[in-house]
């Protein structure tokens, strides 16, 4: 059965930190990696995609992806207690995407 | 992105009733999406919904429980039928699909927050 694991958390890191996100996937075949936010009593909300190995930035946010290792992270920098979310990470093979239970996220004040 | 919006954003239902939700998104999509998501869970995929066609289940999820109608590419429905206590949960649909930005990445709707009693 193809999976997708998340540390739960939750992690707690002060504001100004770096917070990294980690998350790893059983499907070599997958093709498409995303990480949403959910604030509680909200829906998920789409901030990073990635596609090929490598990194890729996007304001504070940066999604790191390890294909040979099966692994996908994202970094938050200068992270604000507005980035207090459940991070979801979600891994897509063929029309398929399976979603990790998420990592609950604190940044102190 | 497309706007997705859901009808009824909550309701409290009697065991034994069906309840029916809507998912509608302001511009056509190619693939819609039924989730379920029980109290501090992820997401569940309950089926995609297809155009013109009968809905694809996941395992576990049946359509004489769930059956969804998906009419066009800018509306669909969730039935929840014959409810317990245990179909409580939020009910989310998403979008995905070139016409929604991207083939694959999804954009939810906000949610409807079912309680059986």
């Amino acid at each position: 059965q193809k999976e997708v694991e998340q540390n739960s958390g939750p992690l707690s890191v002060p504001e100004g930190a770096i917070a990294s996100l980690n998350c790893t996937y059983s499907d070599r075949g997958s093709q498409s990696f995303f990480w949403y936010r959910q604030y509680s009593g909200k829906s998920p909300e789409l901030i990073m995609s990635i596609y090929s190995n490598g990194d890729k930035e996007d304001g504070r946010f940066t999604a790191q992806l390890n294909k040979a290792s099966q692994y996908v992270s994202l970094l938050i920098r200068d992270s604000q207690p507005s980035d207090s979310a459940t991070y979801l990470c979600a891994v897509t093979g063929g029309f398929k995407t399976i979603f990790g239970a998420g990592t609950r996220l604190f940044v102190k004040a | 992105s497309a706007v997705i919006s859901q009808k009824p954003s909550r309701d409290i239902c009697q065991r034994g009733t069906s309840l029916t939700i809507q998912c509608q998104v302001d511009s056509q999509v190619t693939m819609m999406f039924w989730y379920r998501q029980q109290p501090g869970q992820s997401l569940t995929l309950i089926a995609t919904a297809n155009q013109g066609s009968e809905a694809t289940y996941e395992s576990g999820f049946v359509i004489d429980k769930f059956p969804i109608s998906r009419p066009n590419l800018t509306f669909s429905t969730l039935t929840v039928s014959n409810m317990s206590p245990e179909d409580s949960s939020i009910y989310l649909c998403s979008v995905a699909g070139e016409l929604a930005g991207s083939s694959y990445e999804q954009y939810f709707g906000p949610g409807t927050r079912l309680t059986v009693t």
